[in-house]
């Protein structure tokens, strides 16, 4: 079976740095995706990791440990527009059959 | 990143009636199809997956005579939500699937059964 774990929230001040940790337990892993989601909205791509290591674009980062079973999600420079929910979710074949994480509510004040 | 639209974006109906969901992969080709459903404050769970030209699995607890996917083409899936019911009142988002192009989900559609 597979399980993913993401704390339900995080506060954090606009223009600091939060990082959103994800673990996951699984019996096959292809790859693991990171969603922005803002309410009432569909889901939004925001990185993909399937080897271990830092991936970078902008003020997003996504780090990936296979061995650990552990990711994160660094937000940098938070703007108030980054309050939303963000969705761990994992692949584990080539089809890109996605599990999600319960989602972390990031709460960004002035 | 890849274009996928959902029409509609919203719809309410009676309790009882049929609503068919539309999803277009608009500049890929899409060989499966993936489709969620969303109720509030909770993550995104996986329905159903279809491909191309086949027949749907559905996840363990999704009834397939009730929710009826077709995927004729490498562009077009539609959901129906058939004799829906109040309980049925949620967002449905579907994410094509054809390649590299696995991430991109589309707008969705809220469903209000009344």
């Amino acid at each position: 079976g597979q399980n993913i774990d993401q704390p339900t929230e995080m506060t954090a001040t606009e223009g600091a740095i939060v990082q959103i940790n994800c673990t996951y337990q699984t019996s096959g892993f292809n790859g693991l995706f990171w969603y922005q989601q803002h309410a009432g909205e569909a889901p939004t791509f925001l990185s993909y990791n399937v080897l271990d290591g830092l991936e970078e674009k902008g003020r997003f980062s996504s780090f990936l440990s296979r061995s650990k079973g552990y990711s994160y999600l660094l937000l940098k420079e938070l703007q108030m527009k980054d309050s939303a929910s963000y969705l761990c979710a994992m692949t584990t074949d080539s089809w890109g059959k996605l599990q999600f994480g319960a989602g972390t509510q990031v709460v960004v004040t002035p | 990143g890849a274009v996928v639209s959902q029409h509609p974006s919203w719809v309410i109906c009676k309790s009882g009636t049929s609503v068919k969901i539309e999803c277009r992969s608009l500049d890929f080709q899409a060989t499966t199809m993936f489709w969620y459903r969303q109720f509030p404050k909770q993550s995104l769970m996986l329905m159903a997956t279809s491909n191309e030209g086949s027949k749907a699995t559905y996840e363990q607890g999704v009834e397939k005579d009730k929710f009826l996917i077709n995927h004729a083409s490498l562009t077009l899936s539609t959901l129906t939500v058939t004799s829906a019911h109040p309980e049925d009142s949620s967002f449905y988002i579907c994410r094509p699937s054809g390649g590299a192009d696995t991430q991109y989900f589309g707008p969705g559609t809220r469903l209000t059964v009344l």
